[in-house]
């Protein structure tokens, strides 16, 4: 099964900018959630997105949004973008079916705002 | 509020030594992950553990998840440095929402 995949794997930008960030989740996933990791920070959650729906928000200004598609892949989107921005932004998927529910990471996208 | 504490913050030992390291919540969860992440990629998962009282083995890693689902912890057996990342444990609340700790970042010495 393949895993979770995330593009583009690397991205430069500068500030006031937006950028797009997507991510195909294992098949079968329906939900896929986003994270922002920082050094300072650690493994902060942005949002959850399950059949389509945003499910859970976490504390991020609404310049950070989302969006998922009827076949699971989602996307994200930050607009006017601030040098604070740059992180490595990873997607995880899970079935969200049983109780032994797991989120599996892909490899990130590290965002530098320049 | 941090959900799951993780002890130590930072590990650095000589290769050939064993350690154990933290994950602490008052909260319950119904599964808990500890997943290894290298610098520049994603957590790869290690372990879930679902049962309280579960202890799982993964060559020289071993996993504890507490009797109260509460926490949880990882004890290395003659670490390597290979074993060098971050380690972070994650909760699963079962009301959609899973948290992490702060992570430990484990440093092996050849």
């Amino acid at each position: 099964k393949a895993g979770v995949t995330q593009t583009p794997r690397y991205l430069i930008k500068t500030r006031g900018q937006q950028v797009t960030l997507s991510c195909s989740p294992i098949s079968g996933h329906r939900s896929v959630s986003w994270y922002q990791q920082t050094p300072g920070q650690g493994l902060q959650f942005l949002f959850e997105y399950f059949s389509e729906t945003q499910r859970n928000k976490g504390n991020f200004p609404g310049r950070f949004s989302g969006r998922q598609f009827s076949n699971s892949r989602s996307e994200m989107n930050v607009s006017t973008l601030e040098l604070g921005d740059s992180a490595l932004y990873l997607c995880a998927s899970s079935s969200r079916t049983d109780r032994t529910d797991t989120q599996y990471f892909g490899p990130g996208t590290r965002l530098t705002v320049l | 509020t941090q959900l799951l504490e993780q002890s130590p913050q930072f590990l650095s030992i000589q290769e050939g030594e064993n350690l154990t390291v933290y994950c602490n919540s008052s909260s319950v969860f119904s599964s808990l992950q500890w997943y290894r992440q290298e610098p520049g990629e994603g957590p790869v998962l290690l372990v879930t553990v679902v049962t309280g009282g579960e202890v799982k083995k993964l060559k020289r890693l071993t996993f504890q998840f507490g009797d109260a689902r509460k926490d949880s912890s990882l004890h290395i057996t003659a670490a390597q440095p290979g074993d060098t990342g971050l380690y972070l444990c994650a909760g699963d609340d079962n009301f959609n929402k899973f948290y992490f700790g702060s992570g430990t970042k484990l440093n092996v010495k050849p």
